[in-house]
């Protein structure tokens, strides 16, 4: 079936470090791809997105590529801020498929400290 | 920029009590659905609703659990008998037309005692 895997937490970064989340898919076909964050005490926002092979998603300072061979979509930021503490979830909707629901990985929290 | 919002916020419910969660969904939106986080673990998908019908539904969603567009607006679940794994945090989501991913809630934390 349909799956996201993603790296286990808690990440715990100083400020200004290089973050890497890892994720990874199981899927048939091209699913859409996404980030999702939720910081502490609020609900999901949708961080940045990809729906093929090959685009980058980016918002906010964060990258993620859509890598069909691999199966990946790693969640990447050059330099974290306090502000980024959060648990950040990957996701996907099914291949061809519209309106579908979200299936969500784990999710992974990350504390950046000053 | 619109939001989907959700009432309330915390809900405490004793054990076999029936309760409702309310949502919001943004104006224009056809799609809707809820979502169940329960603490520590994952956010897994409950219900998805269209045209005033299920679309698809997990196998969470047994027959205690109900949804409802009464009135055009509103979009509700409900939980018959509420039992203690019931407690989780339940969000709701809508979706429009177009490649435009799903809004979510802020979610409702319901606590059963």
């Amino acid at each position: 079936g349909n799956s996201v895997t993603q790296m286990e937490g808690p990440v715990t970064l100083s400020e200004e470090a290089f973050l890497t989340i890892n994720c990874t898919y199981t899927a048939t076909g091209y699913p859409s791809l996404f980030w999702y964050v939720q910081y502490p005490g609020e609900g999901l926002q949708l961080l940045l997105k990809a729906t093929k092979a090959d685009d980058k998603g980016s918002n906010k300072g964060f990258e993620a590529t859509y890598r069909k061979e691999t199966t990946s979509f790693h969640l990447e930021k050059g330099s974290v801020q306090v502000s980024d503490s959060a648990v950040y979830f990957c996701a996907l909707t099914r291949s061809g498929t519209s309106y579908d629901k979200v299936i969500f990985g784990p999710g992974t929290s990350l504390s950046v400290i000053p | 920029e619109p939001e989907v919002t959700q009432t309330p916020s915390h809900q405490v419910t004793q054990m076999g009590q029936e309760v409702i969660l309310r949502c919001v969904p943004i104006s224009n939106h056809l799609y809707f659905y809820w979502y169940r986080q329960i603490l520590g673990q994952k956010v897994e998908f409950l219900v998805s609703f269209y045209n005033n019908e299920i679309s698809e539904k997990s196998e969470i969603f047994d027959d205690q659990f109900s949804v409802e567009r009464p009135d055009g607006s509103n979009f509700t679940l409900k939980i018959r008998s509420t039992k203690l794994e019931d407690s989780a945090m339940y969000f709701c989501a809508s979706e429009g037309q177009g490649a435009v991913p799903q809004h979510f809630g802020d979610g409702t934390r319901l606590s059963i005692l």
